[in-house]
């Protein structure tokens, strides 16, 4: 049971261009979430998903985009990379029936 | 606007001392409120969570404490071992899909 999991988990793009995160859970989760962390800031919340095929803004949303076409898998996407999407990216799960997110172990991307 | 406040931003404690984190909200709609800890390039753990019918939650070392009337909640770690120094989330939830509003974290380091 590897529970969540984000790849890569290290990456550098230059400013314009694009890349896509990939989390995915193994614990039949139907509530997906991506963070953002940065210093001073505390973990902010990017989009998120309640199910299969559906997702919705957070916090944070403008610059990313993201797809749930798989239950296991949410997909966040950056179209043209800018130097204040530099962060740690955190990828979580949630059982419907409970209240408890289950973070992956994060994506450090870097844009130069 | 900041919903979640928490304080302090750092804390230094000494073995087998009482650590103490506080956490203060705004929203009377949140009905969920968890503590999470993190390690260095570690996705946040779940520690414990309270919801507000009760005053105080305890579990092994940690303990919530928690005031409706003052909207207040806090943390407070019993015997702190070098193994606790992490950083600390307080976090609050009022809808049904969950979204955490964070507070911004206490790095917690307990010396030897």
């Amino acid at each position: 049971n590897a529970g969540v999991t984000q790849t890569p988990k290290f990456r550098v793009l230059k400013t314009g261009q694009s890349m896509t995160l990939l989390c995915a859970q193994d614990m039949n989760h139907e509530y997906m979430y991506w963070y953002r962390q940065d210093p001073g800031m505390g973990l902010r919340l990017i989009h998120y998903s309640v199910g299969e095929g559906t997702t919705a803004k957070g916090e944070v949303p403008d610059g990313y985009n993201v797809s749930r076409l798989k239950k296991q898998n949410f997909l966040l996407g950056l179209e043209s990379a800018a130097p204040s999407q530099t962060s740690v990216y955190f990828c979580a799960s949630r059982d419907g029936r409970l209240a408890e997110q289950f973070f992956g172990p994060g994506t450090r991307l870097t844009v130069l | 606007q900041q919903q979640v406040k928490q304080s302090p931003q750092s804390l230094i404690v000494q073995k087998g001392g009482i650590s103490i984190i506080n956490c203060a909200y705004e929203n009377t709609a949140f009905d969920y409120f968890p503590w999470y800890q993190q390690f260095p390039g570690k996705g946040p753990a779940l520690l414990i969570a309270i919801r507000p019918d009760v005053s105080e939650k305890k579990e092994g070392r940690f303990t919530i404490s928690f005031n409706k009337s003052a909207k207040q909640f806090s943390l407070h770690i019993m015997d702190s071992q070098p193994g606790d120094s992490a950083t600390y989330f307080c976090a609050a939830s009022g809808d049904n899909n969950r979204k955490l509003i964070w507070g911004l974290g206490t790095s917690l380091a307990v010396n030897p």
